[in-house]
């Protein structure tokens, strides 16, 4: 059983739009939740989390979280070709467990 | 120089062969982590410690192995290889226990052949 979902992308918006990047999990004890950017070639980089249910803003970057639904999202607005990357998403248990499982990530295309 | 590193960053082997792939950190974390990453099946766990006494599987340990000689240390082995552990592997820390932030090494790019 896959714990992580993301949508399967690839993932194609012009420059300015709205990026919607979905995830869904399978464990109700996750407590914290990761989005980590990928840039081809390079080791990914830890650019939203989010712990409680709502949203969490950040720059052009908004997490959104549904723990009834067990679905965590990202929004990147105003995108820019720079945002091409794959994105990863990570629920996380949290305390002592430690270990984070990954999606298998979208991939952002923004073109100019 | 980078926080977290390892080596070798490239590396050609073939069918059968041992091979280790090191990695080290500078950040003082004491949870330390082994990734595998294909192509469109994003980031796998391997192994996983959080300190030199922990040690633990992760989603696909088969066919590997791991040493946490040190806290900064935490290396990962291949007994014998065969070619769908061709990869691109990231070994990577992790901070506070409340920290999501994994930091991680730039890659170590493995083809068996």
């Amino acid at each position: 059983q896959k714990e992580v979902e993301q949508n399967s992308g690839p993932l194609s918006v012009p420059e300015g739009a709205i990026a919607s990047l979905n995830c869904t999990y399978s464990d109700r004890g996750s407590q914290s939740f990761f989005w980590y950017r990928q840039y081809s070639g390079k080791s990914p980089e830890l650019i939203m989390s989010i712990y409680s249910n709502g949203d969490k803003e950040d720059g052009r970057f908004t997490a959104q979280l549904n723990k009834a639904s067990q679905y965590v999202s990202l929004l990147i607005r105003d995108s820019q070709p720079s945002d091409s990357a794959t994105y990863l998403c990570a629920p996380d248990r949290g305390s002592t467990l430690g270990r984070l499982y990954f999606g298998r990530g979208t991939q952002l295309t923004v073109w100019p | 120089d980078a926080d977290v590193t390892q080596t070798p960053r490239n590396r050609i082997t073939k069918t059968g062969k041992r091979i280790m792939l090191e990695c080290s950190q500078t950040k003082g974390h004491d949870r330390m982590y082994w990734y595998r990453q294909d192509p469109g099946l994003g980031l796998r766990l391997i192994y996983y410690s959080f300190d030199v006494k922990d040690i633990n599987k992760g989603e696909i340990s088969d066919g590997y192995s791991v040493s946490r000689q040190a806290q900064a240390k935490f290396s990962l082995s291949l007994e014998s290889a065969i070619p769908n552990q061709t990869a691109l592997y990231f070994c990577a820390t992790r901070g506070g226990y409340d920290t999501g932030e994994l930091f991680f090494g730039e890659g170590s790019r493995l083809t068996v052949l």
